[in-house]
């Protein structure tokens, strides 16, 4: 079975500042990996995803990840952050090898709180 | 990618009542996905909805306690019955949209008294 473990719950940083949230998953085959953004009472946005290829991903708001495959890590970074960053940040994994059902197992989010 | 609307957006209702959460996507779409986030967790799937079938739930989530209906391949509902307050938590619905990227609608907030 897949799991995702996100390690920091919360995450503080002043704005401007660089961040990396980690994310490290479990899973005994290829994957396919994910970052979603929640804002405050709003669902899920997509922010990138890595399915295959370079294994350096780009996203949307200035975002990235890295797939680490050694490591069975994809953290999540971006170099300068906004005061509209302020959010929680959720990694999911699914099995691409799950026949036509790509069910998504998330982590437990990890709050990146951006302060002037 | 498809955009769903997703209604009633919140809700506070009695302990031992129904809700019906429905999902509307503008787009035709083969499979939908019902989750549930309880309070400071993450996102747990409670079943995938086949147009035309019934629903396979995960472990853990039964048929009687969130019926799930998908008449067509635009539309599901997912109710969630007898309700306590265990069960107040963000309901979302997911589609899967091109090249894997999953679209989420923006969830039913649900508080049972």
């Amino acid at each position: 079975a897949q799991s995702v473990t996100q390690l920091d719950s919360q995450v503080p940083v002043f704005e401007e500042a660089p961040v990396e949230l980690r994310c490290n998953y479990s899973s005994s085959v290829s994957v396919y990996l994910f970052w979603y953004v929640q804002y405050p009472n709003q669902g899920l946005q997509l922010l990138l995803k890595y399915l295959s290829g370079s294994t350096l991903v780009k996203g949307i708001n200035g975002f990235e990840a890295e797939f680490n495959k050694s490591q069975t890590s994809f953290h999540l970074r971006k170099p300068s952050v906004h005061i509209s960053d302020t959010a929680e940040y959720f990694c999911a994994v699914s099995d691409p090898s799950g026949g036509s059902n790509y069910k998504l197992t998330f982590g437990k989010g990890t709050l990146l709180t951006v302060n002037p | 990618s498809a955009v769903i609307s997703q209604k009633p957006s919140r809700d506070i209702c009695q302990r031992g009542t129904s809700l019906t959460i429905q999902c509307q996507v503008d787009s035709q779409v083969t499979m939908m996905f019902w989750y549930r986030q309880q309070p400071g967790q993450s996102l747990t799937l409670i079943a995938t909805a086949n147009q035309g079938s019934e629903a396979t739930y995960e472990s853990g989530f039964v048929i009687d306690k969130f019926p799930i209906s998908r008449p067509n391949l635009t539309f599901s509902t997912l109710t969630v019955s007898n309700m306590s307050p265990e069960d107040s938590s963000i309901y979302l619905c997911s589609v899967e949209g091109q090249s894997r990227g999953y679209t989420f609608g923006s969830g039913t907030r649900l508080t049972v008294v």
